[in-house]
């Protein structure tokens, strides 16, 4: 069982510079998130998808862009890398929405990606 | 809002004790849930046990079990008989509407360590 997959593992970037991360989940899940974990803290929402063709805006947006033409992929954008840009990010999926029931809340991650910006 | 909040930065516990990991949280919402997960050193983040306030019973999965306590607001992670492997970043977490779905807020994690 895959389940949610995220390429590259590490990147090193140059301010200014330009990348995708790549996050695709085998799982047919219609929810899928982008979070930033920064050192010693707790994760923080980027960008979320509610279906294939739709995408909003979490707490940290700025700077990120995403798509989501398939439901298994949910790639992130970097435009112009910035030293804040620095951190871990997890792609995550769930089965959804707004439901109290658990089964639908569970957001299972991938593996992360580590990015450095210098 | 919501915060939710870990008071333990780190924990040592001995190998097949049983440990305690504190959280609290605070929301306005009616209904709602916590979840724990647990991150090793390799960094991926493993869901580990799930409760919604509207769940009679305390949550258990295997040696994890959730000691949710709505009057205190409190949703502490159990783990008994501690093993090396546990040793790992545990977060507490609670799902948040935003739009049309519900993000995790997370608490800031407390760092166990098993000690054989």
């Amino acid at each position: 069982n895959a389940g949610v997959t995220q390429t590259p593992k590490f990147r090193i970037l140059k301010i200014g510079q330009s990348m995708t991360l790549q996050c695709t989940q085998d799982m047919n899940h219609n929810y899928m998130y982008w979070y930033r974990q920064d050192p010693g803290m707790g994760l923080k929402l980027i960008y979320y998808s509610v279906g294939a063709g739709i995408t909003d805006k979490g707490e940290v947006p700025n700077g990120y862009n995403v798509s989501r033409s398939t439901t298994e992929d949910f790639p992130l954008r970097l435009e112009l890398a910035a030293p804040s840009q620095t951190s871990v990010y997890f792609c995550a999926s769930s089965l959804g929405g707004t439901s109290g029931r658990r089964a639908k809340n569970i957001q299972y991650f991938g593996a992360g990606t580590r990015l450095s910006v210098l | 809002a919501q915060k939710i909040t870990q008071t333990q930065p780190g924990m040592f516990v001995q190998e097949k004790e049983a440990v305690t990991l504190d959280c609290t949280y605070d929301t306005s919402d009616q209904s709602y849930g916590l979840f724990w997960y647990k991150q090793p050193s390799s960094g991926e983040m493993i869901f580990l046990i799930y409760q919604g306030s509207y769940d009679e019973q305390n949550a258990t999965e295997g040696r994890y079990s959730l000691n949710f306590q709505k009057a205190r607001k409190s949703a502490n992670l159990v783990i008994s008989a501690s093993q090396l492997g546990d040793s790992a970043m545990y977060f507490c977490a609670m799902p948040r509407l935003r739009g049309s779905a519900r993000q995790l807020t997370f608490g800031s994690g407390t760092q166990l360590t098993v000690l054989p």
